[in-house]
């Protein structure tokens, strides 16, 4: 079976200031991995993900996030964080191998405070 | 391209009753998931859609049913609704069945059980 941690499940941190979300996963299988954006009263948007080949993957809105397989991590960073990325981030991993349903990590809520 | 869109938006109903939710996909897409978000269990997978049969189910009750018609377009079905099942219920939609597929999710419904 398949599980992903997300450690903190909230971030505060400064407007300019390295945004860090952290993901670890733990799957049986070669995973595939992604992360999830939710605003408030939204459904959810991609950032980015992995699937094979390049371990550092970049994203929409300056993010980025490197595949780990030692660490079993996949952890999320944005070099200077604007108000605008205030919102709740998943980490979520699908197993592949036909079996698409993604599972989530419990989630970050990321402040960015002015 | 229209998103993916979800109706009701919001929905509120008594214990013992039975919903239906809709989802319509992105245009040429054909595999329809849906998740339920709850603020103590956090996303989870339900069920997965492709070419209107059911390929992928979450360890969810016999309540939660769905189905998926000829042109994509989605419904799900909670019966003997209880107040446990208040949630967001999401809806997403991928071009294909590949696990890497991006899944566009929709803004979902809120179902409030009284």
């Amino acid at each position: 079976a398949q599980s992903v941690t997300q450690l903190g499940s909230h971030v505060s941190v400064s407007e300019g200031a390295l945004v860090l979300l952290r993901c670890n996963y733990s799957s049986s299988v070669p995973p595939y991995l992604f992360w999830y954006v939710q605003y408030p009263n939204q459904g959810l948007q991609l950032l980015l993900k992995y699937t094979t080949g390049a371990t550092l993957v970049k994203g929409i809105n300056g993010f980025e996030a490197e595949f780990k397989k030692s660490e079993t991590s996949f952890h999320l960073t944005k070099p200077s964080a604007h108000m605008s990325d205030a919102a709740e981030y998943f980490c979520a991993v699908s197993e592949g191998s036909g079996r698409r349903a993604l599972t989530f990590g419990s989630g970050t809520r990321l402040q960015v405070q002015p | 391209k229209a998103g993916v869109t979800q109706t009701p938006r919001y929905l509120i109903k008594t214990r013992g009753q039975q919903v239906t939710l809709s989802c319509s996909p992105i245009s040429g897409h054909r595999s329809v998931s849906w998740y339920q978000q709850t603020p103590g269990q956090g996303l989870q997978f339900l069920f997965e859609y492709f070419s209107e049969t059911q390929r992928n189910k979450g360890n969810f009750p016999g309540r939660f049913s769905g189905r998926q018609f000829s042109n994509s377009r989605s419904e799900m079905n909670v019966s003997t609704l209880e107040l446990g099942d208040s949630a967001l219920y999401l809806c997403a939609s991928s071009p294909g069945t590949g696990p890497s597929n991006e899944q566009f999710f929709g803004p979902g419904t809120r179902l409030t059980v009284l």
